[in-house]
């Protein structure tokens, strides 16, 4: 059965201070790692795609990569506004599963 | 433009009594999903629509919940005799087409079940 293990599940930072969010799956052939942001009583936005080990994607303060086993969300110099859970998911027979995600609070 | 809309945002019902949620995908999207988010936890799949059809129900908990969906447009997931355990913030979300990674999401609807 495929599955999604996201580790920490929950991470205080202070602002300015970098960390590292880690997901790792267990997936017969994958078809996309999947990043999502999801703000307190809202529903999760979508962040990144990754298809391949090696592959990189950046957004402002936030870099996913990619190796066979495992995803890391690199979060540099972080602000208050990127307090938020972050969810990975991997594709199973056209639907998504999701991890459990990481509760990150970044404080000024 | 006009995202995923759900209603109701929030739904407190006596143990016992249906409900119906409601779905409005963005126009023009085929794939409609539900997933169930309990308090504190990840999202969990509850039933994927391609079109009017639903090609995986796996994740429905039991018989009491039902969904349908009317053409490529309103979808309705239903729950019978609602329980306590039933309580949960449920998320739908849409796609151009099924298999792609990319959703989007609604705000929920949370259901408290007295």
């Amino acid at each position: 059965e495929d599955q999604v293990t996201q580790s920490p599940e929950a991470l205080r930072l202070q602002e300015g201070e970098s960390s590292s969010l880690n997901c790792s799956y267990t997936v017969s052939g994958l078809r996309g790692l999947f990043w999502y942001r999801q703000d307190p009583g809202k529903g999760p936005e979508f962040l990144f795609t990754l298809y391949s080990a090696g592959e990189e994607k950046e957004k402002e303060r936030l870099k996913a990569t990619l190796t066979k086993k495992e995803s890391f969300l690199h979060i540099t110099a972080p602000k208050p506004e990127d307090s938020a859970t972050y969810l990975c998911a991997v594709i199973d027979t056209d639907k998504l599963i999701f991890g459990t995600g990481t509760r990150l609070q970044v404080f000024p | 433009g006009a995202g995923v809309s759900q209603s109701p945002s929030n739904k407190v019902t006596e143990k016992g009594k249906d409900v119906e949620l409601r779905c409005d995908p963005i126009s023009g999207h085929t794939a409609l999903y539900w997933y169930r988010q309990r308090l504190g936890q990840g999202l969990e799949f509850l039933i994927y629509f391609q079109g009017n059809s639903a090609p995986d129900k796996s994740g429905l908990p039991s018989d009491r919940f039902s969904a349908e969906r009317t053409g490529e447009s309103v979808s309705t997931l239903t729950i019978q005799r609602t329980q306590q355990e039933d309580s949960a913030v449920y998320l739908c979300a849409s796609s151009p087409w099924t298999g792609t990674g990319e959703l989007f999401f609604g705000e929920g609807s949370r259901l408290t079940v007295l």
